[in-house]
């Protein structure tokens, strides 16, 4: 079975750094691109960040460009992304998800549970 | 970049009913299109890809539809479980945008 269990969330202060770390089992995991999915309290889905499944190519939403980097170690069956700058407005579950596909043009076909990243003073 | 917009944000039905939610994308997208559920405090799960293949273990009164900038989900016969905020995302390339959600609530 396939399984993702994130870690790494907590409370930092505006301007912080935080790294996630997403755990993964059950696929060949360097076959799929993995991505970062956020959900504010209370509101909508919001795509991060996606890396493919050799980890070359990288993408970003604009929200988070230039301050957030995704990862990975394939040897290790982990993805990761280090936050930096964080911003109040950077507060949601983050979710790890696995595509479909091992490149970008991907759905979502498995999910983790979420790690809580709350920014605040 | 292109954005997905969702209609109606909202709706509440009966059990039965036909529920159809609506997902427009600003510029064409072929079939590159996916639907979630997610329940109450439950993560996300994909219910169709490809605008209109049902993911496999999906009951069957799930429909998805469109081509382009105009895509449609539909219940057939709207269950209690089936109480859900629906996503669409579309996937052709990155950014890969969600929808603003559409909140299904039991009447």
């Amino acid at each position: 079975d396939v399984h993702l269990l994130e870690s790494g969330g907590g409370l930092i202060q505006p301007g912080g750094s935080l790294r996630l770390s997403c755990a993964a089992s059950g696929f060949t995991f360097s076959s799929y691109a993995m991505s970062w999915v956020r959900q504010s309290p209370g509101k909508g889905l919001e795509w991060v960040s996606l890396i493919i499944g050799s980890g070359s190519d990288k993408y970003y939403a604009d929200s988070v460009k230039g301050r957030f980097t995704i990862s990975r170690d394939n040897s290790k069956n982990t993805l990761y992304l280090q936050m930096n700058s964080l911003r109040a407005e950077d507060t949601a579950v983050y979710f790890c998800a696995k595509a479909r596909r091992g490149h970008s043009g991907s759905w979502f076909d498995y999910w983790g549970q979420g790690t809580l990243v709350t920014v605040s003073s | 970049d292109i954005q997905m917009t969702q209609s109606p944000s909202s709706l509440s039905a009966s059990v039965g009913d036909r529920v159809t939610i609506t997902c427009r994308a600003s510029q064409g997208i072929s079939n590159y299109l996916a639907w979630y559920q997610q329940k109450p405090g439950k993560v996300p799960k994909v219910l169709i890809y490809q605008a209109s293949t049902l993911q496999s273990g999906v009951p069957s009164r799930f429909s998805g539809s469109g081509s382009g900038t105009d895509f449609t989900l539909t219940i057939s016969s709207l269950q209690p479980e089936d109480v859900a905020t629906y996503y669409c995302q579309k996937y052709n390339s990155a950014p890969l945008t969600f929808g603003g959600g559409t909140k299904v609530e039991m009447k």
